[in-house]
């Protein structure tokens, strides 16, 4: 089946530096993929929406200008974390979607492995 | 705005007793209701999409059924390799992102 491939699948770093996390469709092109954060023992809070080719929309209370996102190819995402801070230490996961061209649903959702951030 | 409740919170079974895990949401025109296992420190697993009432999946041990207001995931005989955190998201209106329920953390002793 379709595959999402999420890297590194844990972080550490210091607190005032950047962290880079990649997303990949590894066997199927997505125009859109999403970015979510889950906190120990709670379920995942969208955090963006990723689109190919242009900007990225972010959920509301989410800053855009710390959370940076790319999505310059139908296969690869990117979050950067810029300026991190303890309070950002969490577990972020991507994900990508099959869209039906004959109904527009999404067939199946794919998730890659998450990262897990600690800042310290 | 979508919402999508779990429920039991958490559940514990012995290996064979079968049981059912309940996902009731409220949304503005569902387009797909998803099922996910996910295992600590991991990504969620994709198990079923359902689209419509009355549509049921299976797969092995599991099955999701859905209706109008509610959505079952049955789990018949269970296997301690069952437990993990069970998720139900919803895909409604013009938003392609999901809407996630709490999960109910399932465990099955041997």
């Amino acid at each position: 089946g379709a595959v999402v491939s999420q890297h590194p699948s844990w972080v550490i770093c210091k607190s005032g530096t950047s962290v880079k996390i990649e997303c990949r469709s590894l066997d199927f092109q997505a125009t859109t993929m999403f970015w979510y954060r889950q906190f120990p023992k709670q379920s995942l809070m969208l955090m963006a929406t990723s689109n190919e080719g242009s900007k990225a929309t972010y959920e509301q209370g989410v800053e855009k200008d710390k959370f940076l996102i790319n999505h310059a190819s139908l296969t690869l995402s990117t979050l950067t974390v810029t300026s991190a801070h303890p309070e950002d230490s969490s577990f972020y996961i991507c994900s990508a979607s099959i869209q039906s061209r004959r109904t527009q649903a999404d067939t199946e959702a794919f998730f890659g492995q998450g990262t897990r951030l600690t800042v310290v | 705005e979508d919402q999508v409740t779990q429920s039991p919170e958490a559940l514990r079974l012995q290996e064979g007793e079968s049981s059912s895990l309940n996902c009731s949401y409220t949304v503005s025109g569902l387009r797909g209701l998803f099922w996910y296992r996910q295992d600590p420190g991991k990504g969620p697993e994709f198990l079923f999409t359902l689209y419509s009432a009355g549509e049921e999946k299976e797969k092995e041990r599991l099955k999701a059924t859905l209706t109008k207001k509610e959505s079952f995931l049955h789990i018949t005989a269970p296997k301690p390799e069952d437990s993990a955190t069970y998720l139900c998201a919803v895909q409604a209106g013009g938003r392609r992102a999901l809407t996630f329920g709490s999960g109910t953390r399932l465990q099955v002793q041997p």
